[in-house]
């Protein structure tokens, strides 16, 4: 089954404790992003990568990191996570190939920063 | 089915009845749009998308109506069912797909009255 996965799917930590929220697709898709949901304020690009080795800034890249080092692999690293970053994340993936929007989201992560 | 304006958070319609959403667009430059539906607990699902050089695309049950005069979109469900329940995201980006330049609305949540 086509499909992006992200692991955790719920996640309660600290203030400054090192945080990595991973996410995979299995349909050989170039490009990747994560996105985090607030209310009121909708989705908001963090970072996206148009191909391994390759990631760039969204809209709000700030406390975030990103690698792409695999194809189907593209974690997000919180180094030194605060309370504003508790949020809902979620990892999507599209294809190169259909020149199209038709972006694949992951079931979402659910962090809370204290 | 009703008309309403540019933006409301919440939408409620009768099980049976047209539903309309509708979406102002700020990017003059933007010539792709896209409607994504996000159920409670799952992430954003594509649903239909149209570029600039068209006024009118058709899906299954839903139509999505673009007037770039006054940089609106609107998304069109028939017959709406217990499953439409969701929030609707229009978004708009630059022709050639990939991962940067989706900028997302605030959403739409449709409820459907029994």
């Amino acid at each position: 089954e086509a499909q992006v996965t992200q692991n955790p799917r719920y996640l309660i930590t600290v203030t400054g404790k090192k945080l990595t929220v991973t996410c995979s697709q299995n349909m050989n898709h170039e490009y990747m992003s994560w996105y985090r949901q607030d209310p009121g304020l909708g989705l908001r690009q963090i970072y996206y990568s148009m191909n391994v080795e390759v990631t760039d800034k969204g809209d709000v890249p700030e406390g975030y990191k990103v690698s792409r080092k695999e194809k189907r692999n593209f974690p997000l690293i919180l180094e030194s996570p605060s309370p504003n970053q508790t949020s809902l994340y979620f990892c999507a993936s599209s294809s190169r190939r259909t020149s199209s929007y038709e972006q694949y989201f992951g079931p979402g992560t659910r962090l809370t920063v204290t | 089915g009703e008309s309403v304006g540019l933006h409301l958070p919440t939408l409620s319609v009768q099980e049976g009845d047209n539903s309309i959403i509708n979406c102002a667009y700020s990017n003059s430059a933007s010539d792709y749009f896209i409607w994504y539906k996000q159920e409670s607990g799952k992430g954003p699902q594509f649903i239909i998308d149209i570029r600039s050089n068209m006024d009118k695309r058709q899906g299954q049950r839903v139509t999505v109506l673009l007037n770039k005069t006054v940089k609106h979109l609107s998304l069109q469900i028939a017959a709406t069912q217990p499953g439409d329940s969701a929030v609707y995201f229009c978004a708009e980006g630059h022709s050639g797909g990939g991962a940067d330049g989706l900028t997302f609305g605030k959403g739409t949540h449709l409820i459907i009255q029994p």
